[in-house]
């Protein structure tokens, strides 16, 4: 069974911290993996990640994927109270049946 | 613009009735998809939709409907046999090349 595991679930972070975000799975031909955030709806796209070690970059945001131990991590540098929300990690597979999520990581930063 | 519009945003049902999510897109996206979050959850996979006319059951389809008439439409009906349906809907629609859009989300309450 396709299977998105992340960590931490919960995370509170003061103004100006660097956070890193796990994200590991476990999925039957795999294509992609991607990341969201969500705030108060729906999520927002950050990231798809599909070959493993090249890393994807926007503003203070990065993410990589390795693809050999089947896990990513999120970076956020500088994080500032905007980037308080869910970051959700997903898997799609290769027939782009089905995406699987994580439970989402619930990041808080306190001004 | 192009993107998916879901309705009502708030929807309040009575214990017993059938009530139905309405998802349009206009992005000419194959593949749609139904899930549901429950708070302090990830998303769980109801149906999805590669084509018209066809769908299939994810993780917990029982106590749901769709239908799949038109590429643009993907209306769920939650029905009387879901037995916990409070819970924050969203639809989303994948291009095949891997990233899902999601509409704005549903909030379903029972009265």
């Amino acid at each position: 069974e396709d299977k998105v595991v992340q960590s931490p679930l919960s995370l509170v972070v003061h103004e100006g911290d660097t956070v890193t975000l796990n994200c590991s799975y476990e999925v039957t031909n795999f294509r992609s993996l991607l990341w969201y955030k969500q705030e108060k709806k729906a999520p927002t796209f950050l990231f798809m990640l599909t070959s493993s070690g090249i890393e994807k970059k926007s503003g203070r945001l990065s993410s990589i994927l390795d693809k050999k131990e089947l896990f990513s991590i999120l970076n956020i540098t500088a994080t500032q109270t905007g980037d308080s929300a869910v970051y959700l990690c997903a898997v799609s597979d290769n027939y782009g049946q089905n995406f699987v999520f994580g439970p989402g990581t619930r990041l808080s930063v306190l001004p | 613009d192009g993107g998916i519009t879901q309705s009502p945003k708030y929807l309040f049902r009575k214990e017993g009735q059938n009530v139905t999510l309405s998802c349009e897109q206009n992005l000419n996206h194959d593949a749609m998809y139904w899930y549901r979050q429950d708070p302090g959850q990830g998303l769980r996979l109801i149906y999805y939709s590669q084509i018209v006319n066809d769908f299939q059951k994810g993780d917990i389809a029982e106590g749901y409907s769709v239908s799949r008439e038109k590429k643009e439409s993907f209306p769920l009906t939650v029905t009387s046999a879901q037995k916990n349906p409070t819970a924050f809907y969203l639809c989303a629609s994948t291009s095949g090349l891997g990233e899902a859009f999601f509409g704005q989300g549903t909030r379903l309450t029972v009265v």
